[in-house]
């Protein structure tokens, strides 16, 4: 779905450096989300955000933050990435609101981040 | 929080069979389960979901039953394809937003 994007789509770093992960979105959509996907773990969330202000911890937020710059841009930092943070990274949407008929979650194409 | 377990983790099927998937969940408070497919190096996306008031959905070939009493929910895909052949999540949430996803299900349709 080319109306959710991130950048970038693969990235290797070291042990210790900082890294933004940046996801947009054109679908005009208020919820935006980060997960991270690991084998046998399935989709775990990390942040969601209802709107600029307004940031909420998932499942899984140690060693993240995000930072929600409009509402279509919300970014997930790495402020000092290790190995075990190595996985596929998904940015996600979502509408809301009355009359919505679906709660369906629109994912961009991931980012695929190796910590070395 | 919400804990998903989602059996078997792989399956293969020959082309025309059924495929069924498994979910458990812990939470009674949820509320929502949707069905999500994700395609060698693609994206997620939603295929089925069905909410709490209701105990089965279908689409084509694909159909969602719900079992509130007994925490679980299971995906049906029936006449399968080539084109099913997918890692397919299960999800949980006591609302619409905050899924917890189960760990997957690899289905393979052998020709």
């Amino acid at each position: 779905d080319a109306d959710v994007t991130q950048t970038p789509r693969n990235r290797i770093t070291k042990t210790g450096k900082r890294i933004m992960l940046e996801c947009s979105q054109t679908k005009g959509h208020d919820r935006m989300y980060w997960y991270r996907q690991d084998p046998g773990l399935g989709l775990r969330l990390i942040y969601y955000s209802f709107d600029v202000k307004d940031i909420n911890k998932g499942e899984i937020s140690d060693g993240y933050s995000v930072s929600r710059q409009a509402q279509a841009k919300f970014s997930l930092s790495l402020e000092s990435a290790i190995p075990n943070q190595t996985a596929l990274y998904f940015c996600a949407t979502s509408d809301v609101g009355q009359g919505v008929l679906s709660y369906e979650q629109y994912f961009g194409p991931g980012t695929r981040l190796t910590v070395t | 929080g919400e804990n998903v377990e989602q059996h078997p983790s792989t399956l293969s099927v020959q082309e025309g069979d059924s495929a069924v998937i498994k979910c458990t969940y812990s939470d009674s408070a949820s509320n929502y389960f949707p069905w999500y497919k994700q395609e060698l190096g693609k994206r997620p996306q939603l295929i089925i979901d069905i909410r709490s008031n209701v105990g089965e959905k279908k689409d084509q070939r694909i159909a969602v039953t719900l079992n509130k009493t007994a925490k679980h929910f299971s995906l049906h895909i029936t006449e399968t394809q080539p084109e099913d052949s997918a890692v397919y999540f299960c999800a949980a949430a006591p609302n619409d937003y905050k899924l917890s996803f189960g760990a997957g299900t690899t289905v393979t349709v052998r020709a």
